[in-house]
């Protein structure tokens, strides 16, 4: 199966820390996404990474690309309480669309 | 742009009725995507269109389910009869060409009783 997998499935941390989130695929890929979920809410995209790239930013957001470990890492700096949402990567390949991993579930405490 | 609009927001319905789910996607995006998500299986493609045209609905999980894409701004994912296990919230998204951002509706919170 090409779905990735993030790591962990929830986390908790402190409004100001930084938050990690990888995610594990099993196939080779042509681009890798990050999407957000609100409560309730439908998917926002944050970021694509396609194959050749290593690292992209977008303001707090940093995303790294590993194609040797097939991984992915999303970092948040300096959180926010509003930044409490679930995160997603998508993976796609040769011949394939996006396929969405389970997510993780991301709580940043005032 | 209004980004993708879905339609209706909520649904309640009983055992075996039908129902029915409206999705308009971005204007001039090329693909059209179904979703459903629930938290024991998480977010499921049912089926996508390319130019109106539905190329994969291997993910339809039975046939109950149709989608149609009768012209590029409109498209409606059907359930009949309808059972409680299809409870769930159903997406519709689109992006510009394949392997592209997708872009997601709102979606449709479906309760079947």
């Amino acid at each position: 199966s090409q779905q990735g997998e993030e790591d962990p499935q929830a986390l908790s941390i402190q409004e100001g820390e930084n938050a990690t989130m990888n995610c594990s695929y099993k196939t080779s890929i042509n681009n890798l996404q990050w999407y957000r979920q609100n409560s309730g809410r439908g998917l926002v995209h944050l970021i694509l990474i396609r194959s050749n790239e290593r690292e992209k930013h977008s303001g707090r957001l940093r995303v790294t690309l590993d194609t040797s470990k097939k991984s992915s890492s999303l970092l948040i700096t300096a959180s926010r309480a509003a930044d409490t949402a679930s995160y997603f990567c998508a993976t796609d390949g040769d011949g394939q669309n996006f396929v969405f991993g389970p997510g993780t579930r991301l709580s940043v405490l005032p | 742009d209004a980004g993708v609009i879905q339609s209706p927001r909520h649904e309640v319905t009983e055992m075996g009725q039908e129902v029915t789910l409206r999705c308009k996607p971005i204007s001039g995006h090329d693909y059209l995507f179904w979703y459903r998500q629930t938290m024991m299986r998480g977010l499921e493609l049912l089926i996508y269109f390319n130019n109106n045209v539905p190329i994969d609905d291997s993910g339809m999980p039975e046939d109950r389910f149709s989608a149609k894409m009768p012209n590029a701004s409109f498209s409606t994912l059907k359930i009949q009869p309808s059972e409680p296990r299809d409870s769930a919230v159903y997406f519709c998204a689109s992006s510009l060409a394949y392997q592209e951002t997708q872009y997601f509706g709102p979606g449709t919170r479906l309760l079947v009783l």
